[in-house]
């Protein structure tokens, strides 16, 4: 099976600094890896994803994602961090079930934290 | 605009009480999943749905059952609720995948507290 890794439980970083979350993957296979964002008391919400082509991939919120195939990880960034920034943030991989119908398999998430 | 909506944002159920969460999607998508999240263990999947009447076991079925009897709603039952599942649930949905459409669509969450 499919599966990605977040080191990290939980990044601090201050107002106006860059903002990195780390994601590792592990597929056979090519990959089709995720971000989403989880504000407090509120569902999962899109950020960004790569299924082919360009190693950057740009998504909402100014966040992009760095896609690296020799370290084998999808790392989150943005080059400014807000306050509003602070949330949970998810990665996941494109899994596919026992039919061969796809599902996303989900990291255990980061707590980012800006410090104003 | 996407949008998926859950019965309740909060719920409070006795232990052994049957219980049941409702997932409706108004995007016509033929996936739908039920996640539950906890704290340090991130998102896991416990049923999945790819049409009306078809369903397939996540990664933690175990108390659970699940019911698609219409396309855009997907039902999660706690057949008997104990303490073990208080949790947040989440409900999903993605269309079939074609391409680029792989991107689930979140409803708002249901905090569930089994007493």
């Amino acid at each position: 099976a499919q599966s990605v890794a977040q080191p990290e439980d939980q990044v601090n970083v201050a107002e106006g600094n860059p903002l990195t979350v780390k994601c590792t993957y592990s597929v056979s296979g090519n990959p089709y890896l995720f971000w989403y964002v989880q504000y407090p008391n509120r569902g999962l919400q899109f950020l960004l994803k790569y299924i082919t082509g360009d190693n950057l991939v740009k998504g909402s919120y100014g966040f992009e994602a760095e896609f690296n195939k020799s370290q084998t990880s999808f790392h989150l960034k943005k080059p400014s961090a807000l306050v509003s920034d602070s949330a949970l943030y998810f990665c996941a991989v494109r899994d596919v079930g026992v039919w061969g119908n796809n599902r996303l398999a989900f990291g255990k998430g980061n707590q980012v934290v800006v410090i104003p | 605009d996407v949008k998926v909506t859950q019965s309740s944002r909060y719920l409070v159920k006795r232990t052994g009480e049957k219980v049941f969460l409702e997932c409706v999607q108004d995007m016509d998508h033929e996936n739908m999943f039920w996640y539950r999240q906890d704290p340090g263990l991130g998102l896991r999947l416990i049923y999945f749905s790819y049409d009306v009447k078809m369903k397939e076991k996540g990664d933690i079925p175990e108390g659970y059952s699940v019911s698609r009897e219409k396309k855009e709603r997907f039902s999660l039952i706690l057949e008997s609720a104990s303490t073990n599942q208080t949790s947040m649930y989440l409900c999903a949905s993605t269309p079939p995948t074609s391409g680029r459409q792989d991107t689930q669509y979140f409803g708002p969450g249901t905090r569930l507290t089994v007493l």
